[in-house]
């Protein structure tokens, strides 16, 4: 089965430009959710989709974080501008029927963004 | 605001010792408790623990969840050094998915 798939890597950009990151979840699973980890940290919260709809972006700073989910399946995670906090690792995850049942998450390899 | 706490936060042990990571919690709801291991990457998944499901056990990992303590442990049992990561413990309840900080697990030769 192939796993959440993210891109890119890695992104260096100045503060105050935008950026964007991309996420493509497991086959069928229903539930996306982007995930913000600083160094030191457990990775926190910013939206949690199901299917195209916001469950929850109660973390999301929405002055300069977008998201949106068009057709149920990729996601895109906007910055702009970019501040120098918002340096950190950006994880996509996605839940659905596996063995474990809907409750597990599985993680991409995460983007790590630095904020110059 | 659901609360998850792990430690120690950091451990050093050699090569061949058995660690037990801990994890409690303070959450609305509680559905699950998740642990991950984390390396150079995102988390990989280990275990999933329930109220129908307390204990699992792969390889030399195993894991017990206390519902009347609201806590976890994590065992692993003759540790190599490819178990050095940063262990994730993260509880589903009314607030979504929260997570611990993490336990950063380093092993010795």
């Amino acid at each position: 089965e192939a796993g959440v798939a993210q891109s890119p890597r890695y992104k260096i950009i100045e503060k105050r430009q935008s950026v964007a990151f991309w996420c493509n979840p497991i086959s069928g699973h229903a539930t996306l959710y982007w995930y913000q980890q600083i160094l030191g940290q457990g990775p926190k919260l910013l939206i949690q989709f199901q299917n195209n709809g916001v469950v929850d972006d109660s973390q999301l700073p929405k002055d300069r974080f977008s998201a949106e989910r068009l057709k149920g399946v990729d996601s895109t995670l906007k910055i702009q501008p970019a501040k120098l906090e918002d340096s950190a690792v950006y994880l996509c995850a996605s839940s659905g029927a596996g063995i474990e049942g809907t409750d597990t998450q599985y993680f991409g390899p995460g983007t790590r963004l630095t904020v110059l | 605001e659901d609360k998850v706490v792990q430690s120690p936060l950091s451990l050093v042990v050699h090569e061949g010792d058995t660690v037990t990571l801990n994890c409690s919690y303070e959450v609305t709801n509680f559905r699950s408790l998740l642990w991950y291991k984390q390396e150079k990457k995102a988390p990989t998944f280990l275990f999933m623990l329930t109220s129908s499901g307390i204990e699992k056990k792969s390889g030399r990992l195993s894991s017990i969840l206390d519902k009347k303590e609201l806590s976890s442990i994590l065992n692993i049992t003759a540790t190599q050094t490819g178990d050095s990561a940063i262990y994730l413990c993260a509880v589903l309840g009314a607030d979504g998915l929260t997570f611990g900080k993490g336990t950063h697990l380093i092993i010795q030769p």
